[in-house]
């Protein structure tokens, strides 16, 4: 069974950071490329960054580049979002997705259950 | 550029069928998409891959009663008796070289 758990999210003054995770199982992690995408309050899903499979290529959305940086550790099945510069904007319900193919986004199969992100002095 | 256009609301009645339409921008109507369900106060959740001759493969779990075809730059998703734990938001999703991720605004359907 596939499992996608985050973990990291809180409260955080704007500027500030924080580093979010998420532990995978249930399939062969290093073979596909892994997601984050995040949800505003009462707003739609926004995706923010991808990191693939093999070829490790990142990418981002234009409003985190510069500020976020993805990342992951095959031996511990574990997908990474380090947000720096964090601003009032980012926050959001952030989730982790793994797509179905190594180096391709395609349809995000599944989801994490999401950890919360408040900026806010 | 790469947008998808989806209605912000629908509504039909328990046990009856509904289709949401989702709809890819000029120059891009050969692009699949996906489909994910987002009930409320959950994770979104994978319903299925639908291409643009309208094959589509669904997700783990889901229903017969779902279901997806496609027309030129439309996609849709069709869900037969309705049920009350349908009610939720539905998502397109779609990606191509370069372009990572893109979502739609998401169409909030009730179920009456």
């Amino acid at each position: 069974e596939v499992q996608l758990l985050e973990s990291g999210g809180g409260l955080v003054q704007p500027g500030g950071s924080l580093r979010l995770s998420c532990a995978a199982s249930g399939f062969t992690f290093s073979s596909c490329a892994m997601n984050w995408v995040r949800q505003a309050p009462g707003r739609g899903l926004e995706w923010v960054s991808t990191f693939t499979g093999s070829g490790g290529s990142t990418y981002y959305a234009a409003s985190v580049k510069g500020r976020f940086t993805i990342s992951r550790d095959n031996s511990k099945n574990t997908l990474y979002l380090q947000m720096n510069s964090l601003r009032a904007e980012d926050t959001a319900i952030y989730y982790c997705a793994k797509s179905p193919y190594s180096n391709s986004v395609g349809g995000f199969d599944y989801w994490g259950q999401g950890t919360l992100v408040t900026v806010s002095s | 550029q790469l947008v998808l256009t989806q209605s912000p609301s629908a509504s039909a009645s328990l046990g009856a069928s509904v289709k949401l339409t989702c709809t890819l921008s000029s120059g891009h109507s050969s692009y699949p998409i996906a489909w994910h369900q987002q009930q409320p106060e959950k994770g979104p959740r994978y319903l299925m891959n639908l291409n643009s001759d309208g094959s589509h493969s669904k997700g783990d779990g889901i229903p017969d009663r779902f279901s997806g075809s496609s027309s030129g730059a439309e996609r849709y998703l069709t869900i037969s008796s309705l049920q009350s734990e349908d009610e939720a938001d539905y998502y397109c999703q779609t990606w191509g070289t370069g372009i990572q991720g893109v979502f739609g605004g998401g169409t909030k359907l009730t179920v009456l």
